[in-house]
Order: structure tokens, then sequence, then C-alpha cells
């Protein structure tokens, strides 16, 4: 079975555009969560979406946005890139359906996104 | 909030020695606990985990008890190999939440 898979794995912008990232999850998994990561602060939860709705939201500013299409690939934009905004964003599928604590997220290679 | 502390790194080895990585939480309920690991230029692996008090996660040698008394996930291995060299995240998920909380991740590096 195919891993989760994000593109495009290296991305750079300067400040003010905005990016579309795209994250496919494994065949059968409904649920799909992205994360930031930077050397500063570690790994963040960004949202998380099941059934094309967003299910969580993490604490981040209105700039970043998502969605989920009915075949459960997801894109992630941020608009308006700030410097701030460099990091590598990781995608993460599950079976979802429930909230359980036992099921297991699988994370994709993540995409690099570097704002000059 | 919830909250998950770990030993700063880096921590470097020799080649089949033991390790240790500390790993405390804090959480309300009874999370799972997760550690990952995540190698150059890769995302995250699930390296193992354990959903309730006592459960023993054990993955490619690797092992993790979770502790409700102290509130701890510790990994442990016997004897590393220079292959190990990655960075590990400790992690927790309440059983109401579906995000991961991670701790800042431990750097190791094994020399041969």
């Amino acid at each position: 079975k195919a891993g989760v898979t994000q593109t495009p794995r290296y991305l750079i912008k300067t400040r003010g555009q905005q990016v579309t990232l795209s994250c496919s999850p494994i065949s059968g998994h409904r649920s799909v969560s992205w994360y930031q990561q930077t050397p500063g602060q570690g790994l963040q939860f960004l949202f998380e979406y099941f059934s094309e709705t967003q299910r969580n939201k993490g604490n981040f500013p209105g700039r970043f946005s998502g969605r989920q299409f009915s075949n459960s690939r997801s894109e992630m934009n941020v608009s308006t890139l700030e410097l701030g905004d460099s990091a590598l964003y990781l995608c993460a599928s599950r079976p979802g359906g429930t909230t359980s604590s036992t099921d297991t997220q699988y994370f994709g290679p993540g995409t690099r996104l570097t704002v000059l | 909030g919830d909250s998950v502390t770990q030993m700063e790194g880096p921590v470097t080895l020799s080649e089949e020695a033991f390790l240790t990585i500390n790993c405390t939480y804090t959480a309300t309920g009874y999370p799972s606990l997760f550690w990952y690991v995540q190698y150059p230029g890769e995302g995250l692996q699930l390296l193992l985990k354990a959903t309730k008090a006592d459960d023993k996660g054990s993955n490619k040698g690797f092992e993790a008890t979770y502790r409700k008394e102290t509130t701890s996930f510790h990994l442990e291995k016997g004897s590393v190999q220079v292959s190990d060299s990655a960075v590990y995240f400790c992690a927790l998920r309440r059983s109401s939440a579906s995000k991961i909380i991670f701790g800042s991740g431990t750097r190791l590096s094994i020399r041969p």
C-alpha cells in the first residue's frame, strides 16, 4: 500500500506570495492532519480534516487554511507569506471515523518551504 | 494544557551502548503515548506506542513502558547501531482529541 505523498517536496517563495501544498493520504484513510515543523517551535498542529470538514484547528493565524476533497486528498494554503513561515510542513493520514486514541497517524515526507 | 517534555539533545553514544531517552508528560485523563523517529530529510515514522497504563510498546529493539504513576514514557534500547542515528520525538494524544502533541525532539548520534 502506498504511503502518504506530499507535493512538492521543496518550494521557494518570496514574502507576500501565497503557496498551496498538496497531500494524498494512504488509500482508504479519510482523515488528514497538517503539522508545521520549525527548529524554534518544533512540531505544531495546524488542522485536521475528515470527510471534507475541518474537525480540529491549531493556534495559527487565518493566513493558514486548508481543505479536503471528496477523494480525501488535502491541500493547505498559506497567504501573504512571512519569513517565519519557512518550515517543513508535514501531512499525516489515518483511517479516521472516530477520535479514538488507538488510531495511528502515518506521516508523509513533508514539503520544505523556504520564504525569502 | 497538555505537554510533553523530553531530554535535551544531542545525545552521542558509541555503537552497542545502552540508550535511554527520557520523556514525561502532562495531560488529563489517559492519553495514548507515542515515540516517533525522523531520519535526515524524511518525515516522521511511528516507532512504538502504548495506549494504557503499564503497556509496553516495542519495535526494532526499542521499548517504552507507559508509567501512569510517574507520567513517563522513557525510550530504551539495549544496543544501539549507527543506523539508529536520528531525531526521536515523544508524543501524546488524548482520547477525546485528535491532534498529537509532540516533545521538542532528541537528536541521537551513534559513533561506529
